[in-house]
């Protein structure tokens, strides 16, 4: 199975911060992959998909990059209502995985 | 307007088996490319893959617990269920199912609200 590597585990920022989460593939997935945020007691939110695509309904300030091995999540200027958990997907063959996880707590 | 609602107990003793029902609306199974997979959170932990079926009842299932898993669909009822045999407290998460277009690779779009199944005698 892929595995999904994801980086940092956990990160502290403040509103109006750019942060980035990377994600690290085991061996090559194209751009096969998904970035997801959820919050407390709720069900993920589909934000990017095949690696750079905005999911409809989801604001420009989230973006993803990244093809092969290595992704990235990239929040332009943080807002109070993106403080979650983040988890990257692939989906290029099955098992189908995910990343561990990123906590984005407010500093 | 796509929406998925999983039901099954809440509540399964070790030893037993879980079966899980994802009723869909929306879509349809049989549509070329459409897909549900099944996937679980621990209390505090991270998401897992465990088990998808497509639009030609191709079924997929995840490495370390496919021996226990069955997956399976009703496109007249817009159902897919899964079962878990030999329940664990281990087991114990909220168990999503979601909806995934595996032909367009356009991510997991589309979530059901998760149900909580605790494993305890």
């Amino acid at each position: 199975a892929i595995q999904m590597t994801q980086s940092p585990s956990s990160l502290s920022a403040s509103v109006g911060d750019r942060v980035t989460i990377t994600c690290r593939a085991s061996q090559g997935i194209r751009n096969d992959l998904g970035w997801y945020q959820q919050k407390p007691g709720k069900a993920p939110k589909l934000l990017i998909y095949a690696a750079s695509s905005l999911q409809s309904g989801v604001p420009s300030r989230f973006s993803g990059s990244g093809s092969g091995t290595d992704f990235t999540l990239t929040i332009s200027s943080l807002q109070p209502e993106d403080f979650a958990t983040y988890y990257c997907l692939q989906d290029y063959n099955y098992p189908i995985t995910f990343g561990q996880g990123t906590r984005l707590e407010i500093k | 307007q796509v929406t998925l609602r999983e039901s099954g107990p809440a509540l399964v003793k070790p030893t037993q088996t879980l079966t899980l029902t994802c009723t869909f609306s929306g879509f349809s199974l049989s549509t070329s490319g459409m897909c549900v997979s099944w996937i679980r959170q621990p209390p505090g932990k991270a998401l897992e893959w465990l088990a998808l079926i497509d639009w030609d009842d191709d079924k997929y299932y995840s490495t370390s617990l496919k021996t226990r898993l069955t997956i399976s669909k009703d496109t007249s009822k817009n159902q897919v269920v899964l079962t878990m045999t030999n329940m664990d407290p281990v087991d114990t998460a909220t168990y999503y199912c979601a909806r995934m277009n595996c032909i367009a690779a356009a991510g997991i779009d589309y979530w059901g609200q998760g149900t909580l199944v605790t494993v305890s005698s």
